[in-house]
């Protein structure tokens, strides 16, 4: 089945360290983007792309970087982590050509902690 | 931009009771507005939507109503299961930004059997 996929699910670091986190898709959609969960607060989204050549600053994009390799993978990048950071973190594609053109697919989620 | 608001934060229901959760948004040019469910550990999927044309949208055991006047909108869901338990996501879009998906903080609801 076609699928969002991001790497690694988990991860602990420290305060300083460069973080990516990785996203990959095989739904064939056009349209990608970064969101951060954290209790209370919902999804924000960080960071989106409606194609290879199209990057977009979302609601919370200080601290963080996007890099769209390819329309089937969208990278997030903490430079230099900190711990207000720590965060449970969702890829999601959408397609606008599809009947729904605005429903998300989100990927599994990656737990960040930064200490 | 969009805001939108979302309550309660949690909800606790007896098995087989009703459950409401409502959401305001303050932009009104948004046109779509959808519901996603996360359960423990998993990742948040749709389970209903409604465009701004509709003022009721039902899905077997789950209802959305909409009030574009007063711009708020919430999800009912009747003769409520265990597996209804998870962290229900109200979210407003506008076609002319986009598609972009504004959410709310989200309500946990429990269902007691």
């Amino acid at each position: 089945d076609a699928d969002v996929t991001q790497t690694p699910r988990n991860r602990i670091t420290k305060t300083g360290k460069r973080i990516m986190l990785e996203c990959s898709q095989t739904k064939g959609h056009d349209r990608m983007y970064w969101y951060r969960q954290d209790p209370g607060l919902g999804l924000r989204l960080i960071y989106y792309s409606f194609d290879v050549k199209d990057i977009n600053k979302g609601e919370i994009s200080d601290g963080y970087s996007v890099s769209r390799q390819a329309q089937a993978k969208f990278s997030l990048s903490l430079e230099s982590a900190i711990p207000n950071q720590t965060a449970l973190y969702f890829c999601a594609t959408s397609d606008p050509a599809s009947g729904n053109n605005n429903e998300q697919f989100f990927g599994p989620g990656t737990r960040l902690t930064v200490l | 931009g969009e805001n939108v608001e979302q309550h309660p934060s949690t909800l606790s229901v007896q098995e087989g009771d009703s459950a409401v959760i409502k959401c305001t948004y303050s932009d009104s040019a948004s046109n779509y507005f959808p519901w996603y469910k996360q359960e423990l550990g998993k990742r948040p999927q749709l389970i209903i939507d409604i465009r701004s044309n509709v003022g009721e949208k039902k899905d077997q055991r789950i209802a959305v109503t909409l009030n574009k006047t007063a711009k708020h909108f919430s999800l009912h869901i009747t003769e409520t299961q265990p597996e209804d338990s998870a962290v229900y996501f109200c979210a407003a879009s506008k076609a002319n930004a986009g598609n972009m998906l504004t959410f709310g903080g989200g309500t946990r609801l429990m269902v007691k059997p």
